[in-house]
């Protein structure tokens, strides 16, 4: 059975203090793993997609990284506006329950 | 604007009673998603269309959830006698199936059951 696990649950930074966020994941056939951003009330918002290990991308303060287990979201510098939970799916129907990250000004 | 539209937004409703809620996907993909989503929780998986066919869906989604997509373009929804434990944010999603297959998630519907 498809799995994919994300720690830690929730995670308070002072605004700078960089950070990573974990996605482990156990599928058969991984087709992709994907990274969201979701703020309270509101559908995720697509961030990454990566296909094979040791692929990595960026985008402003974030940057994901694959291996053949897990996925890292990068936090460079966090600003209190970066504060959301961060949702990955493995295999697009199957995600995990996200990390709340709340960055303090 | 062009992205994933859900109604309605907000919906409650008394146990036993069904609703039905509207999807619209983004209008040049193919395939549409369900999910259930709860506090604290990520989406839950519930089913899948490609165009009109209903290709996968989840063993928790219990003989009162039913979903369409008559025409390949929106879908429904539905939830029959529903249960206080159908409160939830439903999602819809829409994507290619192909070239990546990255979804693109609606505002959702909160639903919530008296």
């Amino acid at each position: 059975e498809d799995q994919v696990t994300q720690s830690p649950e929730a995670l308070r930074l002072q605004e700078g203090e960089s950070s990573s966020l974990n996605c482990s994941y156990t599928v058969s056939g991984l087709r992709g793993l994907f990274w969201y951003r979701q703020d309270p009330g509101k559908g995720p918002e697509f961030l990454f997609t990566l296909y094979s290990a040791g692929e990595e991308k960026e985008k402003e303060r974030l940057k994901a990284t694959l291996t053949k287990k897990e996925s890292f979201l990068h936090i460079t510098a966090p600003k209190p506006e970066d504060s959301a939970t961060y949702p990955c799916s493995a295999r697009q129907l199957t995600f995990g329950s996200g990390t709340q990250l709340t960055v303090l000004p | 604007d062009t992205g994933v539209s859900q109604d309605p937004r907000h919906k409650i409703t008394k146990r036993g009673q069904n609703v039905t809620f509207r999807c619209d996907p983004i209008s040049e993909h193919n395939r549409l998603y369900w999910y259930r989503q709860t506090l604290g929780q990520g989406p839950e998986f519930l089913t899948y269309f490609q165009n009109e066919a209903q290709l996968e869906k989840s063993r928790l989604l219990s003989d009162r959830f039913s979903a369409e997509r008559p025409k390949g373009s929106f879908s429904t929804l539905e939830i029959q006698r529903t249960e206080q434990g159908d409160s939830a944010m439903y999602l819809c999603a829409s994507s290619f199936s192909t070239g990546g297959e990255t979804q693109y998630f609606g505002p959702g519907t909160r639903l919530l059951v008296l």
